[in-house]
């Protein structure tokens, strides 16, 4: 098991520019989320998905989408990158019938 | 809205001595669960140790044990024989146990620091 992969570990963007953050796990879980973690700030969640077809917005949503057609991905796109979005981005996943969550290893992105 | 508060930015022990790191949160939920993440400096959110809020005793992993006071919404985590390892990040972090519910409400973080 690869666990919760992420890709790619760091990325630069240029204002405007898009991105697809990509994740991927291995385990069958049903539940997947998004957060992003800045400067003397805790993880916040951006969008999350109860399983495949099914997404949800979480407590910073703007500026982002999501989409989940398969059990194992869950792309985040930025459709517009701005320098408010520079951070570190974590992608988790948990079994339906546990509360444990599993972390991939982040993204550092940086808009300039 | 639930909010998680970890009071104590930065903390340092010496080798082998024991440090309790505080976590309180506020909730009006009685079923959740709470948890304690380590961030070392490669950045991967590691689980240390998690608690039910319906099970009274309290959670413990050899060296890493709280103290959940859950009438004073207090779930604090004790590292035992702290080893140079244990230096990272902590953050606690709290969890609805509503079906649905998959927000992990996050700490600020504390920067623990082990002095040889």
């Amino acid at each position: 098991n690869a666990g919760v992969t992420q890709t790619p570990k760091f990325q630069v963007l240029k204002t405007g520019q898009s991105m697809t953050l990509q994740c991927a796990q291995d385990m069958n879980h049903e539940y997947m989320s998004w957060y992003r973690q800045d400067p003397g700030m805790g993880l916040r969640l951006i969008h999350y998905s109860v399983g495949a077809g099914i997404t949800d917005q979480g407590e910073v949503p703007n500026g982002y989408n999501v989409s989940r057609s398969t059990t194992e991905d869950f792309p985040l796109r930025l459709l517009s990158a701005a320098p408010s979005q520079t951070s570190v981005y974590f992608c988790a996943s948990r079994p339906g019938l546990a509360h444990i969550q599993y972390f991939g290893a982040g993204t550092r992105l940086s808009v300039l | 809205a639930q909010t998680v508060t970890q009071s104590q930015p930065e903390m340092s022990v010496q080798e082998a001595e024991t440090v309790t790191l505080s976590c309180t949160y506020d909730t009006s939920e009685s079923d959740y669960y709470l948890f304690w993440y380590k961030q070392p400096p490669s950045r991967q959110m590691i689980l240390v140790i998690r608690q039910e809020a319906y099970k009274q005793q309290n959670a413990t992993e050899n060296r890493f044990s709280v103290n959940f006071q859950k009438a004073a919404k207090s779930f604090s985590l004790k590292i035992s024989d702290s080893q140079l390892g244990d230096a990272a990040m902590y953050f606690c972090a709290y969890r609805s146990a509503n079906f649905g519910n998959e927000k992990l409400t996050f700490g600020t973080g504390t920067r623990l620091t082990i002095i040889p």
